[in-house]
């Protein structure tokens, strides 16, 4: 089974700042990917990034990157330059070799303030 | 490319009755996840479904059922609806099978209310 942690209930930034969003996991499977997911207030939840266990450098998409600690179980969120469109719940995610299925922590809200 | 969309976007239902929510997976993808939502928590794994069969199921009682289609598009239905039930409900898919590489994309979800 997998467990996903999310500490940070809300957080706030500061437009055009770095934010980093705290996701800690737990599993018993040597091979695993984390996800990270974006949901606006409408709903949809939006695909982030991805790492994969054996992953040996930290996974990066545009203004998003991932900072995978393996020996903490850590796959922390940093957003860099944050915008005003950034704003919105943000979930980490993992998926394990047992299955297909996706197991969600809890979400971070996230505002921006301009 | 198109991509992952759901019907209806919200729906109102009283308990008892029964519902199905449609969703149409991505171009190319085989693979049609349900999720449920429930207000201020992570989405929750109902089950999954990979070219037509059921592949895995959450903890849900049998009342929540599915289908898959031979476009791979998918319903889920729920009978003997609770007021438990109201949720945003999601539907994700994927081109491949327990692979840990293997992204889920999500639609715009359906909204639903049991009163």
């Amino acid at each position: 089974a997998q467990k996903i942690t999310q500490t940070q209930p809300g957080m706030f930034v500061q437009e055009k700042e770095a934010v980093t969003l705290d996701c800690t996991y737990d599993t018993s499977d040597q091979s695993y990917g984390l996800f990270w997911y974006k949901q606006p207030s409408s709903g949809e939840m939006i695909f982030l990034i991805y790492q994969g266990s054996y992953d040996e450098q930290n996974a990066t998409e545009g203004r998003y990157s991932l900072n995978f600690q393996k020996a903490r179980k850590s796959a922390n969120l940093v957003i860099s330059a944050s915008q005003l469109g950034d704003s919105a719940m943000y979930f980490c995610a993992m998926k394990g070799t047992s299955g297909s299925r996706l197991t969600f922590g809890e979400g971070t809200q996230l505002t921006v303030n301009p | 490319e198109t991509g992952v969309t759901q019907s209806p976007t919200h729906l109102i239902k009283t308990r008892g009755q029964q519902v199905t929510l449609r969703c149409s997976s991505q171009s190319g993808h085989n693979t049609v996840s349900w999720y449920q939502q429930a207000l201020g928590q992570g989405p929750q794994f109902i089950f999954q479904y990979y070219r037509e069969e059921e592949n895995g199921r959450g903890n849900f009682p049998p009342r929540f059922s599915g289908l898959q289609f031979p476009n791979y598009s998918s319903e889920l239905n729920v009978n003997a609806l609770e007021l438990d039930d109201s949720a945003l409900y999601l539907c994700a898919s994927s081109s491949g099978l327990a692979g840990i590489t293997d992204t889920q994309y999500f639609g715009p979800g359906t909204r639903l209310t049991v009163l």
